[in-house]
């Protein structure tokens, strides 16, 4: 069964930290993903990455960056975090194929205090 | 570049009753077509998937969509509903050239009434 986890359910974090949050998928897949799920807005794309060691802005990467040093492994970081980041985040991973499926982590919600 | 409607914020079904969720997307070319569901406290799963061949699409939990080009729609259909269905409903677009990214509209929040 395919399966991406992401480290933390509910994170709390204070305005000026530096947050962390990390994903890792199972399934061998090329491409992983992160977005931020807000109400009203559906999910918007942050940041993307296609292979070890490369990334890719998405329609709202301002205020945060990604590392992917395994192929397994995308992490987003806030290297700040602010209020106006507190949301939903999701992580999902694919193969390279733009027909393929998404597969998706729980998410983490994240408040900035 | 590709964009999703979804001019459905909410809508209450009875259970039983059936369902239809509307998406309307824009883009030029040929769209690969998604529709995820998203169930309380859950991530994203999908239902179903478009991008060629025959325009009525089967998926899981006995949901279909139909394709239709002329007007830029992939609306998302259930014969009869149940309670577990009751959950929020994504539509997105993505294309050939897109590395895999998608576009995701705002969601359709369903509720399923007794």
């Amino acid at each position: 069964d395919v399966k991406v986890t992401q480290s933390s359910r509910y994170l709390v974090k204070r305005t000026g930290e530096k947050v962390f949050l990390e994903c890792v998928q199972d399934m061998d897949h090329e491409n992983m993903f992160w977005y931020r799920q807000d109400p009203g807005l559906g999910l918007r794309l942050i940041y993307f990455s296609y292979d070890v060691k490369m990334k890719e802005k998405g329609d709202i990467p301002e205020g945060y960056s990604v590392s992917r040093e395994k192929k397994e492994r995308f992490s987003l970081i806030l290297e700040s975090a602010s209020t106006n980041q507190t949301s939903m985040y999701l992580c999902a991973s694919a193969r390279l194929a733009a027909t393929d499926t998404q597969y998706f982590g729980p998410g983490t919600r994240l408040t900035v205090l | 570049a590709q964009s999703v409607t979804q001019p459905d914020i909410h809508i209450t079904v009875s259970e039983g009753a059936s369902l239809e969720l509307r998406c309307n997307y824009s883009y030029g070319a040929t769209p690969y077509l998604f529709w995820y569901v998203q169930s309380p406290g859950q991530g994203l799963q999908l239902l179903l998937k478009y991008f060629s061949g025959d325009t009525l699409v089967q998926g899981i939990k006995g949901f279909e969509a139909e394709f239709k080009r002329s007007q830029s729609s992939f609306n998302l259909r259930k014969p009869s509903v149940h309670w577990s269905d009751a959950a929020e409903y994504f539509c997105a677009v993505g294309a050939r050239d897109s590395w895999g990214k998608l576009q995701f509209g705002a969601g359709t929040q369903v509720v399923v009434t007794p």
